[in-house]
């Protein structure tokens, strides 16, 4: 059974930083890429970033690119997102996804001001 | 950027009817068109994929048509797990984009 799940998500201030992980089991992980989607409160989806299956090729939102960084590690199952310079627009769940076919649950990340 | 305009954003129905959502792109997209199914608090859920490709385990009420720029999404004979919100995802290129969301609701 194909699962995404992740951490790392919590309350942080403006300005400040945060680590997402999602671990991944159930497929042959470096074989497909990987996306990470946003739902801020209330709102619609959005597309944040993706990487290839061998992480040589990375994409962002204009929204987010500069601050945020994608990366992967395929021994362990693993795909991160690296945000910084955090504002209340960033505010949002954050799904990990392979490719569009499988989401994990979601992990909430709160910018106060 | 490809824009994705989906209507209606609300539609009200009663179980057992048939409704239809649409999603047009701003460019073509040839058949690079996804539909989710959200419901409250839980991840996206694909239905339908390359358009009119219906993911393992959906139900075949479920449909998709359309190619190029206009899209759209069939439920026949709505259940009451149909419920839900449907947003529509164009993944032809980056940035991927998605439309604005239909809240399908019981009347």
């Amino acid at each position: 059974e194909v699962q995404l799940v992740e951490s790392g998500g919590g309350l942080v201030q403006s300005g400040g930083s945060l680590r997402l992980s999602c671990l991944a089991s159930g497929f042959p992980f470096s074989h497909y890429s990987l996306n990470w989607f946003r739902q801020a409160p209330g709102k619609g989806l959005e597309w944040v970033s993706s990487i290839s299956n061998t992480g040589t090729s990375t994409y962002y939102a204009d929204s987010v690119r500069g601050r945020f960084s994608i990366s992967r590690d395929n021994a362990k199952n693993s795909l991160y997102l690296e945000m910084s310079s955090l504002g209340v627009d960033d505010t949002a769940v954050y799904f990990c996804a392979r490719e569009i076919t499988y989401w994990g649950q979601g992990n909430l990340v709160a910018v106060s001001s | 950027d490809i824009q994705m305009t989906q209507s209606p954003s609300t539609l009200s129905a009663s179980v057992g009817d048939s409704v239809t959502i649409t999603c047009r792109a701003s460019q073509d997209i040839v058949t690079w068109l996804a539909w989710y199914q959200q419901r409250p608090g839980k991840a996206p859920k694909l239905l339908i994929y390359k358009a009119s490709v219906l993911e393992g385990g959906v139900p075949s009420r479920f449909s998709g048509s359309g190619s190029g720029t206009e899209f759209t999404l069939t439920i026949s004979s709505l259940q009451p797990d149909d419920f839900a919100t449907y947003y529509c995802q164009q993944y032809n290129g980056y940035p991927y984009t998605f439309g604005q969301g239909t809240k399908l609701e019981i009347k």
